[in-house]
């Protein structure tokens, strides 16, 4: 399996604060990378997919980078709605594995 | 605008089943792979299952091989999961989700399920 591993586990910012949000594979995955967003009590939210294309719909504040095993998750000019956690995800291999999570308060 | 709704969650004893469902609207359902995805109390995400949009391509994480079959009616526009052989460590909300290539890009509010005695 691959696994991941994503960083920090919590953080704290303030409003208008950039924050990265970083994640490591135990092997090559090309861009198969993506990033989601969980906030308590509503469904999941796909932010980035295949390392950085934005998903519909997503402020252009979120933004992805990176290939092979080292890739991050930047979120700039911070809002209060931001407040979540994230989770970056492999599809390049089953078991689909997830990070650890990033627990991001405002 | 694409949804897609989770019901048959809820409380069984460990050793039981349930069938969770799906229901799909907003989108060529039968165009589409999907996945499984379930979240532990005070856990993070963890993907469970994947099923191609044609049946023809199906994985599951280890944990959950033998036990839980997914599944798919594309004439229904609906996703399974039967859960059979249950354990306390399989308690999580699940989550069905579209997946076009592979990661998920719409996901349901989630059914919970609570494995206990």
């Amino acid at each position: 399996d691959i696994q991941m591993t994503q960083s920090p586990s919590s953080l704290s910012a303030s409003v208008g604060d950039t924050v990265t949000i970083a994640c490591r594979t135990s092997q090559a995955i090309f861009t198969y990378l993506h990033w989601y967003q969980l906030k308590r009590g509503t469904a999941p939210k796909l932010l980035i997919y295949t390392a950085s294309t934005l998903q519909s719909g997503v402020p252009s504040r979120f933004s992805g980078s990176g290939s092979g095993t080292d890739f991050s998750l930047t979120i700039s000019s911070l809002q209060p709605e931001d407040s979540a956690s994230y989770y970056c995800q492999q599809t390049y291999a089953t078991p689909f594995t997830f990070g650890q999570g990033t627990n991001l308060a405002i | 605008e694409v949804k897609v709704v989770e019901s048959g969650g809820g409380l069984v004893q460990p050793g039981g089943s349930l069938r969770l469902s799906c229901a799909a609207s907003g989108f060529n359902f039968s165009n589409y792979n999907m996945n499984w995805v379930r979240q532990a109390p005070g856990k993070g995400l963890e993907w469970v299952s994947y099923i191609s949009a044609s049946s023809r391509t199906i994985s599951y994480i280890d944990s959950v091989k033998g036990r839980f079959t997914i599944s798919r009616d594309n004439a229904k526009n609906s996703l399974f999961l039967q859960m059979n052989s249950l354990r306390d460590e399989d308690t999580a909300v699940y989550y069905c989700a579209r997946a076009p290539l592979g990661f998920s890009d719409h996901w349901g509010q989630g059914t919970l399920v609570t494995v206990s005695s």
